[in-house]
């Protein structure tokens, strides 16, 4: 069982609909990741968050919001989606930068 | 910049195989080399890891050594099995700061029983 728990699983939503992605862990891990990845790729990363302070955007569009409500938890806040951001989502967390992480699951969104 | 190079396959193999896949990188400074394991519809799992040269990560029958005369980082294991049918990505962590998790493209494994 994965230690990283991301909710939901699957999300099906339009181009003018507002969702959140969550993700949880109590391994307490000071730093979360979200990454994105595409059919048959590797993940690519999309924000770092340290001690509950984003460290990284790696030149994410602003219709992804990342939130980091305490040290367990990983929001990412979707509005105005386009198909292209169809993909599986993936969070993941490690107890410091640089140390290896664990992932979830993943949230398998496509955007119709 | 830092990269890894692994080939894409699928590599399908007989149950009861050797399996090798190649991992080579480029790196600034000592990185620290992973394999990560992704079944189908699931996230990222954590398979092994070295962090410093000629030490070899184990788990599950897999095995890795690193290699830093060959920058090379090569998983092996025994005797597959059916189950062992996945993705498998190398990586790596390097230079000085935070530097973020460079993959390789991932080569997927296909076993028949």
């Amino acid at each position: 069982d994965t230690e990283v728990t991301q909710t939901p699983k699957h999300l099906v939503m339009g181009m003018t609909n507002k969702k959140s992605l969550k993700c949880e862990q109590h391994m307490g891990h000071r730093a979360m990741y979200w990454y994105k990845q595409k059919a048959k790729k590797p993940p690519e990363l999309m924000f770092v968050y340290s001690y509950e302070k984003l460290s990284i955007n790696e030149s994410v569009p602003s219709r992804f919001s990342p939130e980091c409500p305490n040290s367990s938890l990983l929001n990412l806040h979707l509005h105005a989606l386009q198909p292209e951001d169809s993909a599986l989502y993936l969070c993941a967390s490690s107890p410091e930068l640089k140390q290896p992480q664990h992932f979830g699951d993943g949230t398998r969104l496509s955007i119709l | 910049g830092n990269s890894v190079t692994q080939m894409e396959g699928p590599v399908t193999l007989s149950e009861e195989a050797f399996l090798t896949i190649n991992c080579t990188y480029t790196a600034t400074g000592y990185p620290s080399l992973f394999w990560y394991v992704q079944y189908p519809g699931e996230g990222l799992q954590l398979l092994l890891k070295a962090t410093k040269a000629d030490d070899k990560g184990s788990n599950k029958g897999f095995e890795a050594t690193y290699r830093k005369e060959t920058t090379s980082f090569h998983l092996e294991k025994g005797s597959v099995q059916v189950s062992d049918s996945a993705v498998y990505f190398c990586a790596l962590i390097a230079g000085g700061g935070y530097q973020k998790v460079t993959f390789g493209i991932g080569t997927k494994l296909q076993v028949i029983p």
